[in-house]
């Protein structure tokens, strides 16, 4: 069974500009979890998606969005990105209605914004 | 609200000692779950054991133990017999919140072992 994939690896961005993220879930999860992690700190709660729709978002500005496909893909969007947006930028998914609340993560994104 | 807290920002442990890896939480909820992450330098996080708000037993799994005292809503990880492999950063996180569905994290401690 295939894991949580999450592309590209590494991404390089100037200030201003806008980054895309994108996160395939295991199959058959229909929750995909999306966090931040800035260096030598804990993650940090961005958003999470479940059957196709936003149902939390953490503390942080707009310019952080994202959406869920119909095959629970999910894609993050940074838009006029700052210096304090290098981060490793985490994918998770899960199924919530299977009893396990085990989040299986990507191998993550590393953004780093110049 | 819901908070985790690792007080313990760097660990060093002997190789084949145990070491304890300390980690306090805070919620309203009566359902929660509590779990423990590794993510060694590379960034992958690694699910390493789970224990519920309701489980009686203490979690293990192979060197792994989780020492749950829901009283000092404390969640500790032991880990037995230390490996060079288990040098990394280790995470707290609980499941609470938002019909359960909600995951916090804490600030993480970073072990070293010692040859």
């Amino acid at each position: 069974e295939a894991g949580v994939t999450q592309s590209p690896t590494h991404l390089i961005k100037t200030r201003g500009q806008q980054a895309t993220l994108r996160c395939s879930p295991i199959s058959g999860h229909t929750s995909v979890y999306w966090y931040q992690q800035a260096l030598g700190l804990g993650l940090q709660f961005l958003l999470w998606y479940d059957e196709g729709e936003e149902r939390n978002r953490g503390n942080f500005p707009p310019r952080f969005s994202g959406r869920q496909f119909p095959n629970y893909s999910s894609e993050l969007n940074v838009n006029a990105l700052e210096l304090e947006d290098s981060a490793l930028y985490l994918c998770a998914s899960i199924l919530l209605t299977s009893g396990s609340y085990e989040q299986y993560f990507g191998p993550g994104t590393r953004l780093t914004v110049t | 609200a819901q908070k985790i807290t690792q007080t313990q920002p760097g660990m060093f442990v002997q190789e084949k000692e145990a070491v304890t890896l300390d980690c306090t939480y805070d919620t309203s909820d009566q359902s929660y779950g509590l779990f423990w992450y590794k993510q060694p330098s590379s960034g992958e996080m690694i699910f390493l054991i789970y224990q519920g708000s309701y489980d009686e037993q203490n979690a293990t799994e192979g060197r792994y133990s989780l020492n749950f005292q829901k009283a000092r809503k404390s969640a500790n990880l032991v880990i037995s017999a230390s490996q060079l492999g288990d040098s990394a950063m280790y995470f707290c996180a609980m499941r609470g919140g938002n019909g359960g569905n909600q995951f916090y994290f804490g600030t993480g401690t970073s072990l070293t072992v010692i040859p």
